[in-house]
């Protein structure tokens, strides 16, 4: 059973509009959350993250909300760019015992057309 | 550069011959981690490390083996490869463990037949 869900496995967006990338989650243990970013060939790179004790982290273009009753969090791109077009990963982890887990969801392809 | 090597970047092998990728980073990472990446399922934990001779299982860690001798190494291992561990593997290093991004190779694509 998935831990972090991505329910959309792609989405394609026009370039200068907002792409919005979702994630649940199902373990209220999970306190801290990350989006990274994938291009074919590459490993995943990292693009943004947020603690649970905020429910917006802003970086630029990139905007991650979390909505914690809901155990739901979303990325947003605004504008989108043709070099945005990517696998986007939401990862999350909890602090159990004395080692920590990453867990990643299982991605999204986001497509922005020019 | 400050980079996450891996090696090889592809591997073709039969069942039950045994084989090492090898990863290594040059950052003075405590944490190290390898994932295997499969279509739907994401990127999965292996195994992970937070510190030298410090390991433990992730969430598919059969079939798998990892030592941590060294800060800088973090080689996987799989005993008796079988066609179901076919997959794309990543291995990632932090500075600090689950709230530091992490920090990725290019992935290693292995066929087993």
């Amino acid at each position: 059973d998935q831990q972090v869900k991505q329910n959309s496995p792609s989405l394609s967006v026009q370039e200068g509009r907002i792409s919005i990338l979702n994630c649940d989650y199902t373990n209220s243990m999970f306190d801290y959350f990350l989006w990274y970013k994938k291009y074919p060939a590459e490993g995943p790179t990292f693009l943004i993250s947020i603690s649970s004790i905020k429910d917006k982290n802003e970086d630029g273009r990139f905007t991650v909300f979390l909505n914690k009753s809901a155990k739901h969090l979303s990325l947003h791109i605004v504008p989108s760019q043709p070099g945005d077009s990517a696998v986007y990963f939401c990862a999350a982890s909890a602090y159990k015992t004395s080692y920590d887990k990453v867990i990643f969801g299982p991605g999204t392809s986001l497509s922005v057309i020019p | 550069e400050a980079q996450v090597t891996q090696n090889p970047r592809y591997l073709i092998t039969v069942t039950g011959k045994k084989l090492t990728v090898t990863c290594s980073q040059n950052m003075n990472h405590e944490y190290m981690s390898w994932y295997r990446q499969d279509p739907g399922l994401g990127l999965r934990q292996i195994y992970y490390s937070m510190n030298v001779e410090v390991t433990d299982k992730g969430d598919v860690p059969e079939g798998y083996k990892v030592s941590r001798k060294e800060k800088r190494n973090f080689p996987l291992i799989l005993e008796s490869p079988s066609p179901n561990q076919t997959s794309l593997y990543f291995c990632a290093s932090s500075p600090r463990g689950r709230n530091s991004p992490l920090h990725f190779g290019n992935g290693t694509r292995l066929t087993v037949t």
